[in-house]
């Protein structure tokens, strides 16, 4: 059964820091991964999508990173600021279809202080 | 911007009450999901559901769960007779078939928040 971590569970950091968030899986058998935001009590939107075929992929100040051989993926975010605050998900899509399910990790909560 | 929306926000009802949770995928998407997450757990996978049928569900999605389209906007998830443990956040999902589907994200709705008295 696929596990994905994430590390640290929580993460405290003064604006303007750089900061990365590490999401592990063990099957390599991945199709893309996702990385999302959940603010509290609210849904999840997505941030970034890499294929398994890609290494990195870039928005504004974010930046993922997939290895599939180490079974990684990080999510690096640039010059943090307060609404950068929220609880980051990554979630992988195995190739079983077109349907296929995202298998999510158990987040890491983000707080960016003044 | 095109977005999944749900309702309603909240529901509060009687264990053994049926409820039925309404999603509005996106208008041309062609792949429908349910997730849930109990109250500090992780997102879990319920059903996919393609071509007016179930694609793939999970161990959770049991016979007192189903879903439907019932015309061509609306997507919901019924849960026949409500446990104390179905009370989570119910989360519609949907997705286009890209030519490229590793390409395909899913997108999400903000959510059905289901307290089961």
């Amino acid at each position: 059964k696929q596990e994905v971590t994430q590390i640290p569970a929580a993460l405290s950091v003064p604006e303007g820091e750089n900061l990365v968030l590490n999401c592990s899986f063990t099957d390599s058998a991945i199709y893309n991964l996702q990385w999302f935001r959940q603010d509290p009590g609210k849904g999840l939107t997505s941030l970034l999508l890499i294929q398994s075929s890609q290494r990195e992929q870039t928005s504004g100040r974010l930046n993922a990173s997939l290895d599939k051989s180490s079974g990684r993926s990080t999510l690096y975010i640039a010059a943090s600021q307060p609404g950068d605050s929220a609880t980051y998900l990554c979630a992988f899509r195995r190739d079983t279809g077109t349907a296929s399910k995202l298998t999510f990790g158990t987040g890491t909560r983000l707080q960016v202080t003044l | 911007e095109p977005e999944v929306t749900q309702t309603p926000s909240h529901q509060v009802t009687q264990m053994g009450q049926e409820v039925i949770l309404r999603c509005v995928p996106i208008s041309n998407h062609l792949y429908f999901y349910w997730y849930r997450q109990i109250l500090g757990q992780k997102v879990e996978f319920l059903v996919s559901f393609y071509n007016n049928e179930i694609s793939e569900k999970s161990e959770i999605f049991d016979d007192q769960f189903s879903v439907e389209r019932p015309d061509g906007s609306n997507f919901t998830l019924k849960i026949r007779s409500t446990k104390l443990e179905d009370s989570a956040m119910y989360f519609c999902a949907s997705s286009d078939r890209d030519r490229t589907l590793a390409k395909n994200i899913q997108y999400f709705g903000a959510g059905t928040r289901l307290s089961v008295l």
